[in-house]
């Protein structure tokens, strides 16, 4: 699987839009963008995913470059509930035996009232 | 619908005592399972996972050991726990509808 980068920490205020912003430049073409988040003390949650076509569901929109070698995921209106940390996993397709999820560090999103 | 069950919640045991976390899935058949692991402040690791009763494939070597008895329960053992142990555990299965992972709420367990 490719490698994600991902700012480590950052802040938004409550009601404003969160952009958390995701570099994989050694993307292949079969791999998906993932994005996961965790809350404290809990399990991380799916998001959002996608190939090369922006994305959006009731919970957040992906934007994928023209060249996939980064993503943003935009949380419209950010709520306090949104503090997590976001994970940003590129990988193929499929439960293949080697093609586990795997999580780096993520980005840790503080929603501010 | 498809849930993931985990239990207990929390576990406080001694070292060299043993262990045993069990995972159960709902609303559908087959399923892939995975175990993580999430030491205190730190990422999420791959412990183990299963494509099928029986089968279970191991990522790190460890004083933790998996069982699938049945099609929907994943097992999580140790004969005796150590200190290094501790931590958050987190069940997992694949979910077809979008090739991610669902997971459960988690074990916390802490080894004294």
């Amino acid at each position: 699987d490719a490698k994600t980068t991902q700012p480590t920490s950052m802040d938004c205020a409550e009601g404003r839009a969160a952009n958390l912003p995701c570099n994989h430049s050694t993307i292949s073409g079969n791999e998906y963008v993932y994005w996961y988040r965790q809350i404290h003390s809990q399990g991380p949650q799916y998001i959002i995913h996608g190939l090369k076509n922006n994305e959006t569901n009731e919970m957040a929109s992906l934007i994928i470059t023209e060249d996939r070698k980064s993503s943003t995921l935009i949380l419209p209106h950010a709520t306090l509930r949104d503090t997590a940390v976001y994970y940003c996993i590129v990988r193929v397709s499929g439960f293949n035996a080697g093609n586990m999820l795997t999580f780096g560090g993520g980005t840790r999103l503080m929603v501010k009232p | 619908s498809q849930t993931i069950h985990q239990w207990p919640a929390t576990l406080v045991q001694p070292v060299g005592s043993p262990l045993s976390l069990e995972c159960t899935v709902e609303g559908t058949s087959n399923p892939n399972l995975y175990w993580y692991r999430q030491a205190a402040g730190r990422g999420l690791q791959l412990l183990f996972y299963s494509v099928g009763i029986g089968q279970i494939s191991s990522e790190v070597p460890q004083n933790l050991s998996a069982s699938r008895p049945q099609d929907r329960q994943f097992i999580l053992s140790s004969k005796k726990l150590l200190l290094s142990d501790s931590g958050f555990y987190l069940c997992a299965w694949g979910d077809t509808a979008n090739y991610g992972y669902t997971f459960g709420s988690g074990t916390r367990l802490t080894v004294v």
